[in-house]
C-alpha cells in the first residue's frame, strides 16, 4: 500500500527565510505527486503537482518542488517565504493506476513578521 | 460560487444517530472523491465515483457508511449508527475528466457524535 511520509508537523520561520518541507513516498512504480495546501479557515487547496516530464515542478504563489526518483521524495520549497505563507502543507500521491490519493499527515508552517 | 459545495457545515448527532451529508461538485467534473480528516491527521480517502459508479471503496469505508451518486452529478454519504469514533470531518472533491488535474476540495462538513 502506498504510505507518504512527512517529516516536519510544525516549522516555525521568519519572513524572508527559506523553506524546504520533507515529504516521501513508499510506492516503487509511477506515481503522480501533490503538494496541497489550506490556509487557516480555508479548505484545502492545490499548490503543485507532478505527472511527468521535467522533475522540478513550479506552483503558485513561489513554490516549487523537486522530484526525485532514486530518493522516492518530493521536497517543496520556496526561497523567501510571506507571514501569508502561514498554513498546513499536505503532500499526497497517487499510484498502480487507482484514483485513491493517500496524503501525508501535513505540516503546520508558522510565518513570524 | 462554482467551487464544491457541500451541505451541512456542521452536524452534532447522538451516538446511534444517522446523518447524511451532501455534495455538490463543479458541475464539469464527472470524478467525485469523499474523504475523512481527524485532528492532526491527513484527509484519509473513503470512496471514489466516475459519474454514477463507484468504482474504489477503501477498507475504512464500513458496513455503517453508505455513499451514492445517482445522476452522476450530487452525491450523498450516509452513516448509520453513528458512533463516536466517527467525528471527523467529511471532505468532498471533485477533478476532471483529464486525470492529469489535482482536486478541488469542498469546505467540509464537520460531523461530532456526542
Amino acid at each position: 500500500a502506498q504510505s507518504v511520509s512527512q517529516h516536519n508537523h510544525h516549522v516555525i520561520l521568519s519572513e524572508a527565510a527559506s523553506l524546504e518541507l520533507g515529504c516521501n513516498y513508499s510506492y516503487g512504480g509511477t506515481v503522480n505527486l501533490f503538494w496541497y495546501v489550506q490556509y487557516p479557515g480555508q479548505h484545502l487547496q492545490l499548490l503543485l503537482k507532478y505527472f511527468s516530464g521535467d522533475p522540478l515542478v513550479k506552483g503558485i504563489k513561489g513554490f516549487e518542488a523537486e522530484f526525485i526518483k532514486s530518493k522516492f521524495s518530493f521536497n517543496l520549497r520556496k526561497p523567501s517565504v510571506q507571514w501569508s505563507d502561514t498554513a498546513e502543507y499536505f503532500c499526497a500521491v497517487r499510484s498502480g493506476g487507482y484514483q485513491k490519493v493517500t496524503f501525508g499527515t501535513g505540516t503546520k508552517l508558522q510565518v513570524i513578521p | 460560487d462554482t467551487g464544491v459545495s457541500q451541505d451541512p457545515r456542521h452536524k452534532i448527532t447522538k451516538r446511534g444517530q444517522n446523518v447524511t451529508f451532501r455534495c455538490d461538485p463543479i458541475s464539469e467534473h464527472n470524478r467525485l472523491y469523499w474523504y475523512r480528516q481527524t485532528l492532526g491527521q491527513g484527509p484519509e480517502f473513503l470512496t471514489y465515483f466516475q459519474n454514477e459508479a463507484q468504482l474504489e471503496k477503501s477498507r475504512l469505508l464500513s458496513d455503517r457508511f453508505s455513499a451514492e451518486r445517482p445522476k452522476g452529478s450530487f452525491s450523498t454519504l450516509e452513516i448509520q449508527r453513528t458512533e463516536q469514533g466517527d467525528s471527523a470531518m467529511y471532505l468532498c472533491a471533485s477533478s476532471s475528466r483529464d486525470k492529469t488535474y489535482g482536486y478541488t476540495f469542498g469546505s467540509g462538513t464537520r460531523l461530532t457524535v456526542v
